[in-house]
């Protein structure tokens, strides 16, 4: 079973289109994260949600909005995307806030805009 | 402000010889967690260790060794007797209590068979 699945895998879309990437964890946990990676391998926070609740929102262009139907699912919308939006978006995961433990990431998902 | 600097940006050592990556951090909290992922080639992230700044124990799991210096601000990881299926980008991080991530720019390993 995937800890925390994303879909899809990869995405390749036109510049202007909107997109979402879906991501769900089935560990029980309260905490999700979105991170960006860019083509240098940076790896960067944008958002956090614990119990459905946003409590991170890194500075990321409001063409980016976070979705989370219930605490298992933290989906990621793109609108208007731009070439600069390409790169490898990680979800993650975490227990109950407040708590030492490390986060579980998804396989991430390629996106490229063309 | 939180910062964590990995200053090595790709290593490339041959089969069975040992590799260190370097990794220093900056923060001004007194609690706070570092950790150490793996990105293997397929592009997922594996966790490798963490530790919390009160517990400067060094550690060792099979090839891996993890040292801990709180006086120097540095976490290094260090992979013994390399294997060709190390080689991947190793990537530093360090989180607050608010959970944010905060990584290191990664080092790149390559190992030759």
């Amino acid at each position: 079973d995937t800890a925390v699945s994303q879909t899809p895998k990869y995405l390749v879309t036109q510049m202007g289109n909107d997109k979402s990437i879906k991501c769900e964890q089935n560990l029980g946990h309260d905490t999700m994260y979105w991170y960006k990676q860019d083509s240098k391998k940076f790896l960067k926070i944008m958002f956090s949600y614990n119990n459905k609740e946003l409590i991170i929102n890194e500075t990321v262009p409001n063409r980016f909005s976070p979705k989370s139907p219930d605490k298992a699912h933290l989906n990621l919308h793109i609108n208007s995307l731009e070439l600069g939006d390409s790169a490898v978006y990680f979800c993650a995961s975490s227990p109950i806030r407040g708590v030492n433990t490390e986060a579980f990431f998804g396989q991430g998902t390629r996106l490229t805009v063309v | 402000a939180q910062k964590v600097t990995q200053a090595q940006t790709e290593i490339s050592v041959v089969e069975k010889e040992d590799v260190t990556l370097d990794c220093v951090y900056e923060t001004r909290d007194t609690t706070y967690y570092l950790f150490w992922y793996k990105q293997p080639p397929s592009g997922e992230l594996v966790f490798l260790i963490r530790r919390n700044s009160f517990d400067e124990q060094n550690e060792i799991s099979g090839r891996y060794s993890w040292n801990f210096q709180k006086s120097t601000s540095s976490f290094n990881f260090t992979i013994t007797a390399s294997q060709v299926v190390d080689s991947a980008v190793y990537f530093c991080a360090l989180q607050r209590d608010d959970y944010k991530l905060s990584f290191g720019a990664g080092t790149t390993v390559t190992v030759r068979a």
